[in-house]
């Protein structure tokens, strides 16, 4: 079965610092994922996906993330926060034939 | 982003009424899903149809039922709810159900039950 963990329900961080959102995995075989964005009253934003290749992967405004196969962990990060990133953060994961599995969201604040 | 469409926004009913929520995708893709969102749960998939036909059912209850007339729209008829199915109810759409598809989003209908 598969399955997602967001170690952390809310992550602060200060303006201009670097952030992280943490998340890890379990699934059998190869895994697909995705990070999604949700700002209030909105539904989820897709920012940047994990197939193959390269483990950094770069995605919409500004947010990267690394795929890591033996820690199984694929963290979305950010140089430099700005006020705007404020939102609840959801990693997914996907394999083949099976449907999206959602981790249970991280409320990242960031704080002028 | 606008390309998926849900309305009302938001929808405040009673138990013993029935009512339906509509979701219009503008992206011409072919897979439509519905996911239930409650507060501190992980998103629930609650339906997937893929080129008009339900492929996924996850066990939702027959109080939910869903419709796909076409790969535009989808519809999720709600009769006799519960107190426990006040949620946010998210509508999303993919090109086809591939593994490497990300999935667009409605901005939700917001459900209330009294």
């Amino acid at each position: 079965a598969q399955s997602v963990a967001q170690p952390e329900d809310q992550v602060n961080v200060a303006e201009g610092n670097p952030l992280t959102v943490k998340c890890t995995y379990s699934v059998s075989g190869n895994p697909y994922l995705f990070w999604y964005v949700q700002y209030p009253n909105r539904g989820l934003q897709f920012l940047l996906k994990y197939i193959t290749g390269d483990n950094l992967v770069k995605g919409s405004y500004g947010f990267e993330a690394e795929f890591n196969k033996s820690q199984t962990s694929f963290h979305l990060k950010k140089p430099s926060a700005l006020v705007s990133d404020s939102a609840l953060y959801f990693c997914a994961v996907r394999a083949y034939g099976q449907n999206f599995v959602f981790g249970p969201g991280t409320r990242l604040s960031v704080l002028p | 982003e606008t390309g998926v469409t849900q309305t009302p926004r938001h929808l405040v009913m009673g138990m013993t009424n029935k009512k339906s929520l509509k979701c219009e995708q503008h992206l011409g893709h072919n897979a439509m899903y519905w996911y239930k969102q409650s507060a501190k749960k992980p998103l629930e998939l609650m339906f997937v149809y893929s080129l008009e036909e339900r492929v996924e059912n996850n066990s939702v209850p027959s109080r939910f039922s869903p419709e796909c007339p076409n790969s535009s729209h989808l519809f999720l008829h709600l009769h006799t709810l519960q107190p426990e199915d006040s949620a946010l109810y998210l509508c999303a759409s993919s090109q086809g159900t591939g593994f490497s598809q990300p999935q667009h989003f409605g901005d939700g209908t917001r459900l209330s039950i009294l």
